[in-house]
């Protein structure tokens, strides 16, 4: 059974740093994309950033560039989202979720992330 | 620019069908979307991929009421014999060349 289990989420400052986990069971990452989504309070769902599964090359939204690093442990079957400059616009539930050709076919159950000002 | 439009809500009785509607731009008209459910104060997850042919592919353990069709730059998720627990907010999610794309989301009130 594939689970994705998010950790490291919390209550930080406006200009801190915070780097969220992701633990992967039932499969192996580096067989598939992977990829952090986010959702505000009240709000829809946003794609934040990943790994293509064939090339291994990242992505990431505009809001994020320059600020936010993915990357992976594929030894330790975990994701790793590292998140600098944080912004209050940041504050939300982070999902980390399986990619297989584009689909999002497996979700975690989320870490929240506040950012104060 | 790859965008998704969805309306924003939905309503239909107990154990009636409705039909929710995921629009692309149409030079995107060849675009597959995948449809993920969102049950309140729960994560998304996700019931199916729809190709632009309208042929469907669900994810492990959805039910059969859940389907899904196509037409010209239009991706549809029905939901048959509604249940109270499938009020939930749907969203339908697209990709091309290192993006990810969600619509904006259509909240399903049972009535």
């Amino acid at each position: 059974e594939v689970q994705l289990v998010e950790s490291g989420g919390g209550f930080v400052q406006s200009g801190r740093s915070l780097k969220i986990s992701c633990v992967a069971s039932g499969f192996n990452i580096d067989d598939s994309g992977m990829h952090w989504v986010r959702q505000a309070p009240g709000k829809g769902l946003e794609w934040v950033s990943g790994f293509n599964w064939k090339s291994g090359r990242t992505g990431y939204v505009d809001s994020v560039k320059g600020r936010f690093t993915i990357s992976r442990d594929n030894a330790k079957n975990s994701l790793f989202l590292q998140m600098n400059s944080l912004r209050p616009e940041d504050t939300a539930f982070y999902y980390c979720v399986e990619d297989i050709e584009g689909v999002f076919v497996a979700w975690g159950q989320g870490t929240l992330v506040t950012v104060s000002t | 620019q790859l965008v998704l439009t969805q309306s924003p809500s939905a309503s239909a009785s107990l154990g009636a069908s409705v039909r929710l509607t995921c629009t692309l731009k149409v030079e995107y008209t060849k675009f597959a979307v995948a449809w993920h459910q969102q049950q309140p104060e729960k994560g998304p997850r996700y019931l199916m991929k729809v190709n632009s042919d309208g042929s469907h592919i669900r994810g492990d353990g959805v039910p059969d009421r859940f389907s899904g069709s196509a037409s010209g730059t239009e991706r549809y998720l029905t939901i048959s014999s509604l249940q109270s627990e499938d009020e939930a907010d749907y969203y339908c999610q697209t990709w091309g060349t290192g993006i990810r794309v969600f619509g904006g989301g259509t909240k399903l009130t049972v009535l």
